[in-house]
């Protein structure tokens, strides 16, 4: 079956860096995203990775390695809105998105 | 502001009565989705359409039912509301007919409780 994994949650503090871990199986590859829920609110797009490799955009950064079937998203000098969900999908050959539970990133002062 | 908008925010139904969430994009996307989110799991797709006038079934479609009659409009309904179809429901859009990622833009989300 197809499977996307994340942490459930995890805690850091403000100011610091955090890396957020996103291993999938899933039939076929077409590329990953990572989306930023905050509590009550839609999903939005944060970055997109279809080859190997680090996209940075700002504070955050996504890492991908398809050997692996790993991904991650760096979120650098972090800050109290940065508090949300992070949900991690991949795209599978059939153009299907297949979505992670979400990793829930808490920032203390 | 351009979006994607859902209708009601919110509504308690009773079990065995219908309900039709609606859903309404400005974009000019031609592909939408209609995904449901529960505690605990990913977000499941229920129903997509990739043009007006075609539908297809995602992964838990059981119990829903769509209709893409134009572009903008891709109303989802509940024909029988049972209790496990209390969930979050997100509508999405997206333009993928260009080539690169197909984003996602989501509306902001329907709560739908079934007692």
């Amino acid at each position: 079956g197809q499977n996307i994994d994340q942490p459930t949650e995890m805690t850091a503090t403000e100011g610091a860096i955090v890396q957020i871990n996103c291993t999938y199986q899933t039939s076929g590859f077409n590329g990953l995203f990572w989306y930023q829920q905050h509590a009550g609110e839609a999903p939005t797009f944060l970055s997109y990775n279809v080859l190997d490799g680090l996209e940075e955009k700002g504070r955050f950064s996504s890492f991908l390695s398809r050997s692996k079937g790993y991904s991650y998203l760096l979120l650098k000098e972090l800050q109290m809105k940065d508090s949300a969900s992070y949900l991690c999908a991949v795209e599978d050959s059939n153009y299907q998105l297949i979505w992670g539970a979400g990793t829930k990133l808490i920032i203390k002062p | 502001t351009a979006g994607i908008t859902q209708a009601p925010t919110s509504q308690i139904l009773a079990a065995g009565r219908s309900m039709t969430l609606r859903c309404t994009q400005d974009m000019r996307h031609n592909a939408m989705y209609w995904y449901r989110q529960d505690l605990g799991l990913g977000l499941r797709l229920i129903h997509y359409s990739n043009t007006a006038g075609t539908t297809g079934k995602g992964e838990v479609p059981d119990g829903y039912s769509v209709s893409r009659a134009n572009t903008d409009d891709f109303p989802l309904t509940l024909a029988s509301a049972v209790p496990s179809q209390t969930s979050v429901y997100f509508c999405a859009s997206s333009d993928s007919s260009t080539s690169g990622a197909n984003v996602l833009t989501f509306g902001a989300g329907s709560r739908l409780t079934v007692l």
